[in-house]
């Protein structure tokens, strides 16, 4: 079975630009979440997607935003791209219980490293 | 504020040795914890996970602590081979508001010299 994939793995952007990241969870899930990953910070939870509504959302500001596909892949979007945006952007997916659950594990795809300048 | 805190930035180990990575917390809520591994250039793959009605769950080589009054959970390793030279990241769960929130530690370098 595949695993999550996201695409493209590698982005650089300019301040103030846009971007949208894609993902595909794997094959049979419908719930997908999204990480940032900063060194600073660590891993922090963006939001999550199940059934093309967000379930959940983090602490984040609006200019980050996603949508999920009938087809569960899901795209988020950063709108008037900041320097402290360049991160490794994470999605994960699970078969479409409560992510963060006990009853489902989470699988990550390999990030989009977002750089800006 | 940092509700997940892995306080060890990085570790290093001799193969065939013990390697513990520790992690703490400060959320009274969380009831679930769990360990994700991370190789450069791979998303986080999940290890090991354990629920806040037990201390302890085994699984292989990899045993996680959980010591509720103290706030801390560690991992085990052993005994740790080069394959395991990878980032280790703590993570925490809480219900509310009707879905579960994953809080993740900021990470811990494990290098395991052979």
């Amino acid at each position: 079975k595949a695993g999550v994939t996201q695409t493209p793995r590698y982005l650089i952007k300019t301040r103030g630009q846009q971007v949208t990241l894609s993902c595909s969870p794997i094959s049979g899930h419908r719930s997908v979440s999204w990480y940032q990953q900063t060194p600073g910070q660590g891993l922090q939870f963006l939001f999550e997607y199940f059934s093309e509504t967000q379930r959940n959302k983090g602490n984040f500001p609006g200019r980050f935003s996603g949508r999920q596909f009938s087809n569960s892949r899901s795209e988020m979007n950063v709108s008037t791209l900041e320097l402290g945006d360049s991160a490794l952007y994470l999605c994960a997916s699970s078969l479409g219980g409560l992510a963060g659950s006990m009853q489902e594990t989470q699988y990550f795809g390999p990030g989009t490293r977002l750089l800006v300048l | 504020d940092q509700q997940v805190k892995q306080n060890s930035p990085s570790l290093s180990v001799q193969e065939g040795r013990i390697s513990i990575l520790n992690c703490d917390y400060t959320n009274s809520m969380f009831d679930y914890f769990l360990w994700y591994k991370k190789y450069p250039a791979e998303g986080p793959t999940f290890l090991i996970s354990i629920s806040s009605i037990k201390d302890k769950n085994e699984d292989g080589r990899f045993t996680v602590f959980l010591n509720k009054s103290a706030k801390h959970l560690s991992l085990h390793i052993v005994p740790s081979q080069p394959g395991d030279s990878a980032v280790y990241f703590c993570a925490a769960s809480a219900y509310g508001a009707g879905s579960y929130q994953l809080t993740f530690g900021k990470g811990t370098k494990l290098s395991v010299i052979p």
